[in-house]
């Protein structure tokens, strides 16, 4: 069955950085594209950023636009997003997502990213 | 990237159906058939429940249904349950090849 499971969120200052990593098994990782969409505290969902399935586009929301970077290792099985500059606004859950013809399919169960001094 | 405009809450009583709407502009819902519908209970991972406007994934009832005219797309929901309670969010595909949600509607099942 289709898995996702993110890690690395955490604890992180304003203007530091992070990586957050998803994990995929269940399906063929390499055929389908990816998404990131977040989830702050008593607010909706928010897209973040999707990855083509060979890595090769990669498109962002314009709040994250030039502060993360969305990537992909398909060798490993593995969607990434690096966050840099990070804001308090950018605390939230991030869910990885696979990608349906611009839905997403299933999700992971996401993980929380919080920005505080 | 405007959010496309939900309802903010709807409601209906067991049995009943109700419909929530979500109106985008001709760059996003209106331009395009890519309009999902995604069904949250709060702490769980977000479920698709529509995609390509109208289509629905394997194992989802079809109690739920989807519709577009215009700039405007719509979540049908008949036979309302306990278990449909949740926050219900609309996306689309847009012109700048980005994804856009919706607010987000809470549907009370009263």
């Amino acid at each position: 069955q289709v898995q996702l499971v993110e890690s690395g969120g955490g604890v992180v200052q304003p203007g530091r950085s992070l990586r957050l990593s998803c994990a995929a098994s269940g399906f063929t990782f390499s055929s389908y594209g990816m998404h990131w969409v977040r989830q702050s505290p008593g607010k909706g969902l928010e897209w973040v950023a999707v990855i083509w399935y060979d890595g090769t586009k990669k498109y962002y929301a314009d709040s994250v636009k030039g502060r993360f970077i969305i990537s992909r290792d398909n060798s490993r099985n593995t969607l990434y997003l690096q966050m840099n500059s990070l804001r308090a606004e950018d605390t939230a859950v991030y869910y990885c997502a696979r990608d349906l013809r611009f839905s997403a399919d299933f999700w992971g169960q996401g993980t929380l990213v919080t920005v505080s001094s | 990237q405007s959010a496309l405009t939900q309802p903010a809450s709807v409601s209906g009583s067991p049995g009943q159906s109700i419909t929530i709407s979500c109106t985008g502009t001709s760059s996003d819902v209106g331009g395009y058939n890519y309009v999902s519908w995604y069904q949250h209970h709060p702490g769980k991972a977000p479920k698709l429940m529509i995609y390509t406007v109208n289509s629905r994934p394997s194992g989802v009832s079809n109690r739920f249904s989807g519709s577009k005219s215009g700039n405007t797309a719509s979540l049908s929901i008949s036979g309302l349950q306990a278990e449909d309670e949740a926050d219900y969010y609309c996306s689309s595909y847009t012109s700048s090849s980005t994804v856009v949600f919706g607010g987000g509607t809470k549907l009370t099942v009263l």
